[in-house]
């Protein structure tokens, strides 16, 4: 049971360019969510999905997209990456809605 | 949406000092309060948790008070050890919510 798996840990990326975070789950969650951390700021919400083929916006979800088409993953999609995207990135997992969300190791992520 | 202020931004005690941090919430209809603990590097890991229906919950060292009437919740850290040195992340969920809100979180500093 490996939990909540991101890949990759650390990227470098160019002003422009797109990627995409991968987020997994082996546990047969039905929530997860996308979460910015940023120095000061918390951990900000960015899109979250209640079950496949369901997604949703959170507070800050411009220039990200999400996909869910399976239970077991969770994409997170930069489609033109900005300075402003620099942080570290966390996707969590839960099978009971808010209750014992379990959070992936993380995805530092810099824009160059 | 809800939105949770947590204080103090930085905490520096005492090994074997008592520790407090606080949080507020705005949704009235907020009825689970989780606590993260996040040491430096690694992942957000709950630690403890309220419900609505309680008014103080303690887990050995750690304990966590609920004031709905106020709006407030805190968590009270007893007898603490340099292990206990972390970013500690406060969060409420409303009614209907399967999404935590985090405030934006405190640094805890314990001193040998």
């Amino acid at each position: 049971n490996a939990g909540v798996t991101q890949t990759p840990k650390f990227q470098v990326l160019k002003t422009g360019q797109s990627m995409t975070l991968q987020c997994a789950q082996d546990m047969n969650h039905e929530y997860m969510s996308w979460y910015r951390q940023d120095p000061g700021m918390g951990l900000r919400l960015i899109h979250y999905s209640v079950g496949a083929g369901i997604t949703d916006q959170g507070e800050v979800p411009n220039g990200y997209n999400v996909s869910r088409s399976t239970t077991e993953d969770f994409p997170l999609r930069l489609l033109s990456a900005a300075p402003s995207q620099t942080s570290v990135y966390f996707c969590a997992s839960s099978d009971k809605g808010p209750y014992g969300y379990t959070f992936g190791s993380g995805t530092r992520l810099t824009v160059v | 949406g809800e939105n949770v202020e947590q204080h103090p931004s930085t905490l520096s005690v005492q090994e074997g000092d008592s520790a407090v941090i606080k949080c507020t919430y705005s949704d009235s209809a907020s009825n689970y309060f989780p606590w993260y603990k996040q040491e430096l590097g690694k992942r957000p890991q709950l630690i403890i948790d309220i419900r609505s229906n309680v008014g103080e919950k303690k887990d050995q060292r750690i304990a966590v008070t609920l004031n709905k009437t106020a709006k407030h919740f805190s968590l009270h850290i007893t007898e603490t050890q340099p292990e206990d040195s972390a970013v500690y992340f406060c969060a409420a969920v409303s009614g209907g919510s399967y999404i935590p809100t985090f405030g934006r979180g405190t640094s805890l500093i314990v001193h040998p």
